[in-house]
């Protein structure tokens, strides 16, 4: 069985750019999360979106986005980029049911210049 | 306010030694998980510990969920450096809840394991 993929998996843009990116989850699954990892905060929950419905949201600011299409996979959108955006962005998937159990994909390294 | 407190930050360790990973929250949850991590990877999934004081062993690992269901602990035995990562915690929705989509992860710890 595949596991989760994400694209690309290094982007480096300039402050006030925007940026997509890209899940593809594990076949079947139907829940796929976002996070972000960052030194100094550690993995922080972006949102959760589940048969093309946000579920949850963490507190992140407007400027991210997602959304998700009828074959699950799933896209994050990043507008006016700032410096602090700059973190690994971890796709994460799941069946949505309890546990709850999430699988990750490898992530994407995004650095704001 | 961090909701899950993960202790030791830091842990660099000979190998053969054992050590125990604790992640301490005020609140119950639903169920546990634990993951390891490896520079420039994502998280892999090692257990999820649902039931209070479930135990649950992988290999030299061994997870314990607490009673309460408001902690847990990661003990690694006879410690390997391919052991070596970051071990994170993150809870599943609190017990009632419905947040279920999210996970709250703890800070981390880096071990190192030195040959």
């Amino acid at each position: 069985k595949a596991g989760v993929t994400q694209t690309p998996r290094y982007l480096i843009k300039t402050r006030g750019q925007q940026v997509t990116l890209s899940c593809s989850p594990i076949s079947g699954h139907r829940s796929v999360s976002w996070y972000q990892q960052t030194p100094g905060q550690g993995l922080q929950f972006l949102f959760e979106y589940f048969s093309e419905t946000q579920r949850n949201k963490g507190n992140f600011p407007g400027r991210f986005s997602g959304r998700q299409f009828s074959n699950s996979r799933s896209e994050m959108n990043v507008s006016t980029l700032e410096l602090g955006d700059s973190a690994l962005y971890l796709c994460a998937s799941s069946t949505g049911l309890r546990p709850n159990e999430q699988f990750f994909g490898p992530g994407t390294r995004l650095t704001v210049l | 306010t961090q909701l899950l407190e993960q202790s030791p930050q830091f842990l660099s360790i000979q190998e053969g030694e054992n050590l125990t990973v604790y992640c301490n929250s005020s609140s119950v949850f639903s169920s546990l998980q634990w993951y390891r991590q490896e520079p420039g990877e994502g998280p892999v999934l090692l257990v999820t510990v649902v039931t209070g004081g479930e135990v649950k062993k992988l290999k030299r690992l061994t997870f314990q969920f607490g009673d309460a269901r408001k902690d847990s602990s990661l003990h690694i035995t006879a410690a390997q450096p391919g052991d070596t990562g970051l071990y994170l915690c993150a809870a599943a929705e609190r017990a009632g809840g419905t947040s279920y989509g999210k996970l709250t992860f703890g800070q981390g710890t880096i071990l190192t394991v030195h040959p």
